[in-house]
């Protein structure tokens, strides 16, 4: 069974178009993360929820909004897509925030591209 | 969180033991050195992590010098599999994952 699953794998759509990322985690974690990973590959981390409360906001334009139903589940929405929100969204979740089980594990990624 | 310093890349031949350097030399003494793999357009993998004392599972082992200030994973018999960006990453607040090491391994 996968650990953390994100869908879709690929988006593409049009400047300005709403859309939604799903993740999705199956390990009983407390903690879920979103990071962006753009084309020259720095891989950043925009948002941290810990059950279903959001701790961290790294400066990331009010466009993107995560949604916690609950604490397998982490979703990103993005509003008014621009052509530079293309990238590759990767979630992941970790045990709790600190100390030894911090170990995070990251889903597939989603290769969201913007025209 | 401290800064963190290592090559751009490196090659290993296939069955040779890869040794990736990290210098961490701002590490805190609370900072857990963790390090994480990309293979080509998939999700990071965890591979170790550890404060002082060395660690070694089923994938690696991480070497950490006594002042903490460095440290080095190795993969004991590199396959063509472990091709990949290697993230060295200490960690006391958020991760934040720099540039990493290109490993390739080569036939």
């Amino acid at each position: 069974d996968t650990a953390v699953s994100q869908t879709p794998k690929y988006l593409v759509t049009q400047m300005g178009n709403d859309k939604s990322i799903k993740c999705e985690q199956n390990l009983g974690h407390d903690t879920m993360y979103w990071y962006k990973q753009d084309s020259k590959k720095f891989l950043k981390i925009m948002f941290s929820y810990n059950n279903k409360e959001l701790i961290i906001n790294e400066t990331v334009p009010n466009r993107f909004s995560p949604k916690s139903p609950d604490k397998a589940h982490l979703n990103l929405h993005i509003n008014s897509l621009e052509l530079g929100d293309s990238a590759v969204y990767f979630c992941a979740s970790s045990p709790r925030t600190s100390g030894r089980g911090y170990t995070q594990y990251f889903g597939p990624g989603t290769r969201l591209t913007v025209l | 969180d401290a800064k963190t310093t290592q090559p751009p890349s490196m090659d290993c031949a296939e069955g040779r033991a890869a040794n990736l350097p990290c210098n961490h030399s701002t590490i805190s003494g609370n900072e857990y050195v963790y390090w994480y793999r990309q293979i080509h357009s998939q999700g990071p993998q965890y591979i170790i992590h550890g404060l002082k004392n060395n660690e070694t599972n089923e994938m690696a082992s991480l070497i950490i010098t006594e002042d903490r200030k460095s440290s080095t994973l190795i993969l004991p018999h590199a396959t063509l599999r472990d091709t990949a960006v290697y993230y060295c990453i200490p960690r006391r607040g958020q991760f934040y994952f720099g540039t990493g090491t290109s490993l390739t391994v080569i036939p």
